[in-house]
């Protein structure tokens, strides 16, 4: 199984600040047919499920505001919010899908 | 609009079982993978299990091998989960998911596992 190891496991930032989190599996997520990584960043908000923000470690879903990017290739992945907004108060998760079984990181929950 | 009601969360002895739906709507269902993922409460997001769109392949994550089975049917739009010999550690949020990738997500069940 493909372990996801995600830090920190909390952070706190300054509105308007930048935050950071990374993410490292155990296997490369990179698929040497498509040359795509299996890896996706999710936000949860509390009493929320989550709601997927980048796919293939750093392709923005439809309405992700800008400020969210990913970067990252292999094993070592990051998520970054570049000016963090009140609302982006909330758990992040990576998410491996390169193959079953799908393995999250353990969360990292930005506070303000 | 993708839309996903799941059901049939509740409290159950351990050792019971329960068997949770989900509905779907807004997309076509019978051409997708479908999947549940499970929270444990205030903890962090688990992959139980998934299902091909076919039914043909179905895979899970070995902490409930041999005692979830999880089903669809596609002229119903629908998938479940039977879940049989139930520990307090399967207590969670029980959530339906689209895709092998996990795209969007249900409101969750909550399944309460307890004596």
């Amino acid at each position: 199984d493909i372990v996801m190891t995600q830090s920190p496991d909390s952070l706190a930032v300054s509105l308007g600040e930048r935050a950071t989190i990374n993410c490292k599996s155990s296997q490369s997520l990179l698929s040497s047919s498509n040359n795509k990584n299996y890896l996706r960043w999710y936000q949860q908000k509390p009493g929320q499920p989550p709601k997927v923000l980048l796919s293939w470690a750093s392709a923005r879903e439809s309405g992700v505001p800008d400020r969210f990017s990913g970067s990252g290739s292999g094993t070592e992945f990051t998520l970054t919010i570049s000016s963090l907004q009140a609302e982006d108060v909330a758990v992040y998760y990576c998410l491996q899908y390169y193959g079953a079984p799908l393995t999250f990181g353990g969360g990292t929950k930005v506070e303000i | 609009e993708v839309q996903l009601v799941e059901s049939g969360g509740g409290l159950v002895q351990p050792g019971g079982s329960l068997r949770l739906s989900c509905g779907a709507s807004g997309f076509t269902f019978s051409s997708d993978w479908m999947s549940w993922v499970r929270q444990a409460p205030g903890k962090g997001l688990e992959w139980v299990a998934n299902i091909k769109d076919d039914g043909s392949e179905k895979y899970y994550v070995d902490s409930v091998k041999g005692r979830f089975t999880i089903s669809r049917d596609n002229a119903k739009n629908s998938v479940y989960l039977q879940m049989n010999s139930l520990r307090i550690d399967d207590t969670a949020v029980y959530y339906c998911v689209t895709g092998f990738s996990l795209t969007y997500w249900g409101q969750g069940t909550l399944v309460t596992v307890s004596s």
